[in-house]
């Protein structure tokens, strides 16, 4: 069955410093892997997802994720922080080979300090 | 373009009363999903239907029954309403199973059981 770890339940940066999110999975099958965004009292929004043709993705607002199978993992970076980033963010896991479920981390809120 | 639409948006329930949370999407998507979101705990599956016809249980199904009445609309009922099941609702659609393939979601439905 899939799984999927995100390290930190919250993470503080100052705006303009680079943003790290970590996340860990486990997986029976090659993976499809998503990380999603949700700012406060809103809905979810898609920042990027990995479909196997390249293992560094670029998604929305800057934001990159890449995807290392030795490690099993998919760590979120941007490489300068906005105030806008404030919000929590989900790295999320499906077995495309496997069952149709879709599992989501625990999330990790990301502060920006002014 | 409606994309996945939930009713209610809010509603409050006393402890012990029965309701059915909708949800319908437009975008002719094979597989649907129920999770429920609860501070610090990510985004959780209830259950979720792979095709018409089809459920199957997720992560957290105790209390909870679904309905896929036809490909458009994925229904959850809370027979007899406990505090615990006091959360945000989400339903979430996607085309097919295959890599890569992200989920799409509703606005959410606050409910409150007191």
């Amino acid at each position: 069955a899939q799984s999927v770890t995100q390290l930190d339940s919250h993470v503080s940066v100052s705006e303009g410093t680079p943003v790290l999110l970590r996340c860990n999975y486990s997986s029976s099958y090659s993976p499809s892997l998503f990380w999603y965004v949700q700012h406060p009292n809103k809905g979810l929004q898609l920042l990027l997802k990995y479909t196997s043709a390249a293992t560094l993705v670029k998604g929305i607002n800057g934001f990159e994720a890449e995807f290392k199978k030795s490690e099993t993992s998919f760590h979120l970076t941007k490489p300068s922080a906005h105030m806008s980033d404030a919000a929590e963010y989900f790295c999320v896991v499906s077995d495309p080979g496997g069952d149709d479920k879709i599992i989501f981390g625990k999330g990790t809120r990301l502060h920006i300090l002014p | 373009n409606a994309g996945v639409t939930q009713t209610p948006k809010f509603q409050v329930l006393k402890t012990g009363q029965s309701m059915t949370l909708q949800c319908a999407q437009d975008m002719n998507h094979n597989s649907m999903y129920w999770y429920r979101q609860d501070p610090g705990m990510g985004l959780r599956l209830i259950y979720y239907s792979a095709s018409e016809g089809t459920t199957d249980k997720g992560e957290v199904p105790n209390g909870y029954n679904v309905s896929r009445l036809n490909k458009r609309e994925f229904s959850l009922r809370l027979e007899s309403a406990a505090p615990s099941q006091t959360s945000v609702y989400f339903c979430a659609s996607r085309p097919r199973t295959g890599h890569g393939t992200e989920a799409f979601f509703g606005q959410g439905t606050r409910l409150t059981v007191v």
